[in-house]
């Protein structure tokens, strides 16, 4: 059965500050992706990036940058320069590659992150 | 351009009340799921459906079910409510893309507030 684990709850920070948010995922699959998303207080669940098993180059998006991992199974998270805006609830989450597996994610617990001005 | 919109958003039911709650995609998605969400355990997979007829069971299914007789609606059902699913119910679709696998992002509602007395 597939796993993700986020083990921190909540990560409180002052703004400008950097934050990580740890993933470490389990799985038996030797191809499958994994997937950050955002739940702001409004309450929707926003896409942030997708990543494949087979490629473990780490990427930036402006303020974001990923860190993936396969030898340890983790797919970590970093806000840089943190702002009031990022305040949000955290998911990591991974699907199987087979078409018939119906694309199904396994969420983690999620990451509270609360920037403080 | 809707996305996937979910009704109603807040409901109120007593244990023993029959309720169905209605997931649109206007983006021509196979894929649909329905997750609930509670407190520290991330989204978890009720249902899901890999094309219009199909339905399938995800993590916890008990006590729900689901019809998906047009391929842009995803109904999720609870025949006798009970305390136990009271929660925050998110819709969610996706499509093949064009490796035929499932690994594109999935799309969210805006969620379905379920309190049941």
């Amino acid at each position: 059965a597939q796993k993700v684990t986020q083990a921190q709850t909540e990560i409180s920070v002052v703004e400008k500050e950097d934050v990580t948010l740890d993933c470490v995922y389990e799985t038996r699959d030797t191809t499958y992706y994994l997937f950050w998303y955002k739940q702001p207080p409004s309450g929707e669940l926003v896409f942030l990036i997708r990543r494949n098993s087979f490629d473990e180059q780490n990427e930036i998006s402006g303020r974001y940058s990923w860190n993936f991992q396969k030898s340890t199974s983790s797919f970590n998270f970093t806000i840089t320069a943190s702002q009031v805006v990022d305040s949000a609830v955290y998911f990591c989450a991974l699907s199987e590659a087979l078409k018939a597996a119906g694309n199904k994610l396994t969420f983690g617990g999620g990451t509270r992150v609360l920037v403080k001005p | 351009n809707a996305g996937v919109t979910q009704t109603p958003k807040f409901r109120v039911l007593k244990t023993g009340q029959s309720m169905t709650l209605l997931c649109a995609q206007d983006m021509n998605h196979e894929y649909m799921y329905w997750y609930r969400q509670d407190p520290g355990m991330g989204l978890r997979l009720i249902h899901y459906s890999v094309g219009e007829g199909t339905t399938a069971k995800g993590e916890v299914p008990d006590g729900y079910n689901v019809s998906r007789l047009k391929k842009q609606n995803f109904l999720l059902g609870l025949e006798s409510a009970a305390p136990s699913q009271t929660s925050v119910y998110f819709c969610a679709s996706s499509y093949l893309g064009p490796n035929m696998i499932g690994n594109q992002p999935q799309h969210f509602g805006d969620g379905t507030r379920l309190s049941i007395l």
